[in-house]
């Protein structure tokens, strides 16, 4: 693929329900974030993979948020038990090389919690 | 926790004039500064990624410079024209951090 991928691009859910959200980095790059972003604001980091490793997972807002990304290449960001707080954009961001290059963006997924 | 400034919040232009905006960030522990270009509706594109103090980086008609002793970077547009439109974001990237901690941006309207 050309670029990142997120899917779904848009997801409603009802308040007490969990949701995943997938992100496919673009291919053989290393590290990969995930960002959540308010309307009109930065996005505000959440975790980092190095490949497979999670090597910082600071930015989680708390333990209903977890995300892995178990060969390396795709990840899943899961929240359970939304609350309409988690309501947001989320985007993740991949890295061709560890850390500290130029990120490429993914569309996002806009998260509505009814 | 990090304070990554951006001013002006937002900023009108008419076609063909120059303009330019500031990221203000800490300037201890400093290891990037990053510029993205960000329309709404679609994914933030990088513009610059800046690491030595003293940089200046240009595409096309627009150019940076970072100054790290005092913690700031300037964007500069020259000749804007209407798809220049966007809301422009910086991030600050730390020493032995892998976190990118952005400023809540810039938007720029170019009225044609």
């Amino acid at each position: 693929g050309a670029g990142v991928s997120q899917s779904p691009r848009y997801k409603v859910t009802k308040r007490g329900q969990d949701v995943a959200l997938r992100c496919d980095p673009i291919s053989g790059h290393v590290s990969l974030y995930w960002y959540r972003q308010a309307l009109g604001q930065g996005p505000e980091f959440l975790t980092y993979f190095n490949y497979e490793a999670q090597q910082d997972k600071s930015g989680l807002p708390n333990d209903r948020f977890s995300a892995e990304r178990p060969e390396g290449s795709i990840s899943t960001l899961t929240i359970q038990r939304t609350e309409q707080r988690d309501s947001a954009m989320y985007r993740c961001a991949s890295t061709l090389t560890s850390g500290k290059g130029e990120q490429y963006f993914g569309p996002g997924t806009r998260l509505t919690v009814t | 926790i990090l304070n990554v400034e951006q001013s002006p919040q937002s900023l009108h232009v008419q076609e063909g004039d120059s303009t330019n905006f500031t990221c203000s960030f800490p300037s201890s522990n400093f290891y990037a500064l990053h510029w993205y270009r960000w329309e709404t509706a679609k994914s933030p594109e990088a513009l610059f990624v800046m690491t030595l103090n003293g940089d200046e980086k240009k595409k096309g008609r627009i150019s940076a410079t970072l100054n790290t002793k005092e913690g700031y970077s300037y964007l500069y547009i020259k000749g804007s024209q209407p798809e220049d439109s966007a809301t422009y974001l910086c991030a600050f990237s730390g020493a032995g951090s892998y976190q990118l901690t952005f400023g809540k941006g810039t938007k720029l309207s170019v009225i044609p």
